[in-house]
């Protein structure tokens, strides 16, 4: 069964410096995601992405964030100068397989990146 | 942001007994929900869904029931297996394809063999 990937799965980074954290959605979808789910919160939407733009994002989605998919399959998500409060996972997520004939609202999720800055 | 609340942060069942998993929302706008199982180190996976046009939606084990009067809905698992002990999401969207999910705090479930 097709599903979307992550890597790395855990990245330790300090205080300031940039990370990249990947993802592969399946293959035939045409709307991706990033959420972020800090230690005992929530799981938090952060951007939406579809047609090579951002479709919605939240506040927490600052101007530290960005998000490209550079090639026809992987799906970034970067954190130009991180702070310690970015720590938590990040789970990227794809819904809406091309050709759907119904309104389809089901997002798959990937296994997340444990991001801990330091 | 308590737009999707789930009061219950736990429960404990006996296995082959039933399991209703509780979830309220305040958004009036939403008209999708879905629940969402997790597991230790993994990402969501996505259980069942229900839109607004309909009270209830089945599929094996697993009945979601929609109360849009009182913005509520309940996730029943019977018969409960051990394999079901998981965090468990509901999760609320509007409308069209492509929006994001408005998550709750989850509840945990533990099912005893």
């Amino acid at each position: 069964e097709p599903e979307v990937t992550q890597t790395p799965s855990h990245q330790v980074t300090q205080m300031g410096q940039e990370v990249i954290l990947r993802c592969v959605p399946i293959s035939n979808h045409l709307y991706f995601y990033w959420y972020r789910q800090i230690l005992g919160q929530k799981v938090e939407f952060l951007v939406s992405f579809y047609n090579n733009e951002i479709s919605e994002k939240s506040e927490i989605f600052d101007d530290q964030f960005s998000v490209e998919r550079p090639d026809g399959s992987n799906f970034t998500l970067k954190i130009r100068s991180t702070k310690l409060e970015d720590s938590a996972m990040y789970f990227c997520a794809s819904s809406v397989p091309s050709g759907s004939v119904r309104s389809y609202n089901e997002q798959f999720f990937g296994p997340g990146t444990r991001l801990t800055v330091l | 942001d308590q737009q999707v609340k789930q009061n219950s942060p736990s429960l404990s069942v006996q296995e082959g007994r039933i399991s209703i998993l509780n979830c309220d929302y305040t958004n009036s706008m939403f008209d999708y929900f879905l629940w969402y199982k997790k597991y230790p180190a993994e990402g969501p996976t996505f259980l069942i869904s229900i839109s607004s046009i309909k009270d209830k939606n089945e599929d094996g084990r697993f009945t979601v029931f929609l109360n849009k009067s009182a913005k509520h809905l309940s996730l029943h698992i019977v018969p409960s297996q051990p394999g079901d002990s998981a965090v468990y999401f509901c999760a609320a969207t509007l409308g069209a394809a492509g929006n994001k999910l408005t998550f709750g705090g989850g509840t945990r479930v533990l099912v005893k063999p």
